[in-house]
C-alpha cells in the first residue's frame, strides 16, 4: 500500500540551526501539507501546498518556515532558525484532490531543539 | 474559530469491553469530521468521517454519527480487541466536502487489556 514517508525519523539542533525534514509524499497525490504536534498538545496544521505554491498557511508558519517541492517526489519542510519552541513532533501529508477524502500522514519526524 | 474537544485519556479497557470515545466541536457552517488512529510507530489513518449532519462513518467495527444538535461526534465500537491499541484524533474541517485544513483534538490514548 503506498504511504508518505518522512525522515529522520528523530532529529535533534542546537538553537538558531537551520533544519531540514524531508517528506516524501504518495507519488500520484498533488496536495501537500505540514502539521505539527507539541508534546501534549494538539496536531496542528501549518501549511498547504499545491501546483508549487503555497495555498493556505497558519499564523504558525512565519518567515521562519518555508517549504519546497525540489524534484517532483520530495516535500520539505525548512526552518531557518530554531527555537526551543519548535520542538515538536511534525508530520507530513498529502491526497489527491484536497477534498473530503482525508489526508495520507506520515509517520512523523520527532524536532528537538536544545 | 473552530475547536475540537475529547475526553482525556488514557481509557483503559479489557478486550471486548464496549468503547466510547467522547468529541464535541465548535465550528461555523458545516463542518466534515473525521476520525484519525496513530498506532505506535506509525502514521496518523483516517479511520472514519461523515461530511453532513446525521451522517454515521464507520470502520473496522467503529462508528460515529454526527450530530449537529449536540455538535458531538463521539467514536463507538461494540467490542475493543488488543490491536486496538492507539491513539485517536477527532478532527474537524470547516467546509463540507473538504479535509485539507484539518482541526485536531489533543488525541485520546486507549489502552486494551487481556
Amino acid at each position: 500500500e503506498p504511504e508518505v514517508t518522512q525522515t529522520p525519523s528523530h532529529q535533534v539542533t542546537q538553537m538558531g540551526q537551520e533544519v531540514i525534514l524531508r517528506c516524501v509524499p504518495i507519488s500520484n497525490h498533488l496536495y501537500f501539507y505540514w502539521y505539527r504536534q507539541i508534546l501534549g498538545q494538539k496536531v496542528e496544521f501549518l501549511v498547504s501546498f499545491y501546483n508549487n505554491e503555497i495555498s493556505e498557511k497558519s499564523e504558525i508558519f512565519d518567515d521562519q518556515f518555508s517549504v519546497e517541492r525540489p524534484d517532483g517526489s520530495n516535500f520539505t519542510l525548512k526552518i531557518r532558525s530554531t527555537k526551543l519552541e519548535d520542538s515538536a513532533m511534525y508530520f507530513c501529508a498529502s491526497n489527491w484532490d484536497g477534498r473530503s477524502q482525508g489526508l495520507f500522514f506520515g509517520s512523523g519526524t520527532q524536532l528537538s531543539v536544545l | 474559530g473552530n475547536s475540537v474537544t475529547q475526553m482525556e485519556g488514557p481509557v483503559t479497557l479489557s478486550e471486548e469491553a464496549f468503547l466510547t470515545i467522547n468529541c464535541t466541536y465548535t465550528a461555523t457552517g458545516y463542518p466534515s469530521l473525521f476520525w484519525y488512529v496513530q498506532y505506535p510507530g506509525e502514521g496518523l489513518q483516517l479511520l472514519l468521517k461523515a461530511t453532513k449532519a446525521d451522517d454515521k462513518g464507520s470502520n473496522k467495527g467503529f462508528e460515529a454519527t454526527y450530530r449537529k444538535e449536540t455538535t458531538s461526534f463521539h467514536l463507538e465500537k461494540g467490542s475493543v480487541q488488543v490491536s486496538d491499541s492507539a491513539v485517536y484524533f477527532c478532527a474537524l474541517s470547516p467546509y463540507t466536502g473538504t479535509a485539507s485544513k484539518l482541526t485536531f483534538g489533543t488525541g485520546t490514548r486507549l489502552q486494551v487489556t487481556l
